[in-house]
């Protein structure tokens, strides 16, 4: 048990649509990190927030946009999903900004878009 | 493209034996961090060495990191039934982490 959960944990979306995904961090991390794991692939890395603020993105397009709450929860919503966007989302929380920090995973989301 | 490629892709190995998985990165990295994923489940932290260290051990875990070659090894001891899972190795420089594909190690009873 890592202290990290997410919410949902399955998901079937259309094509099209959108969707939110939740994250709730162990107290007191300041940082959020979010992943998108394709199926037999490593995460790869889509955005960190720090103290609200997005301090790092990964190779995905606008659509993929994240907010960090005061109470150690965060979002993350994909807008006009694509058939590709299918794959396991995880987010990960530490304690600084720095990626020198050990990050804490959730179980997270499997998202499927048909 | 992903920063740490993992070597071998799949490893079956018999409960008892020694598993060994490799890492290689392409740039500079502040640490480099390996970890543990059950069946598309979360991820589990196992061990983090930093650039500056060459060796590491937890338990029945042991690290090394060859920062001229730009590669890590990862040796599980003993391994256990329990040790199939996918290993990861994940790079670390800036803010980003970044992941490789994964070394999938099964150990038969």
């Amino acid at each position: 048990e890592t202290g990290v959960t997410q919410s949902p944990t399955h998901l079937i979306k259309t094509r099209g649509q959108q969707v939110t995904l939740r994250c709730s961090s162990q107290s007191g991390h300041n940082t959020v990190s979010w992943y998108q794991q394709a199926l037999g692939q490593g995460p790869q890395f889509i955005f960190q927030y720090y103290r609200e603020e997005e301090n790092g993105r990964g190779n995905f397009p606008p659509r993929f946009s994240g907010l960090q709450f005061p109470n150690y929860s965060s979002e993350l919503n994909v807008n006009a999903l694509e058939l590709d966007d299918s794959a396991l989302y995880l987010c990960a929380s530490s304690e600084t900004e720095l990626a020198t920090d050990t990050q804490y995973f959730g179980p997270g989301t499997r998202l499927t878009v048909l | 493209s992903q920063q740490g490629e993992e070597d071998p892709q799949a490893l079956s190995i018999q409960e008892g034996e020694n598993a060994t998985m490799n890492c290689s990165y392409k740039t500079s990295i502040n640490n480099l961090q390996w970890y543990r994923q059950n069946s598309g489940r979360g991820l589990v932290h196992l061990i983090l060495i930093r650039s500056n260290e060459r060796e590491k051990h937890s338990g029945r875990l042991r690290v090394t990191l060859d920062t001229s070659k730009k590669s890590s090894s990862l040796l599980i001891t003993a391994s256990r039934a329990a040790d199939t899972a996918s290993y990861f190795c994940a790079c670390t420089g800036g803010f980003k982490t970044i992941f490789g594909a994964g070394t999938r190690l099964f150990v038969k009873a």
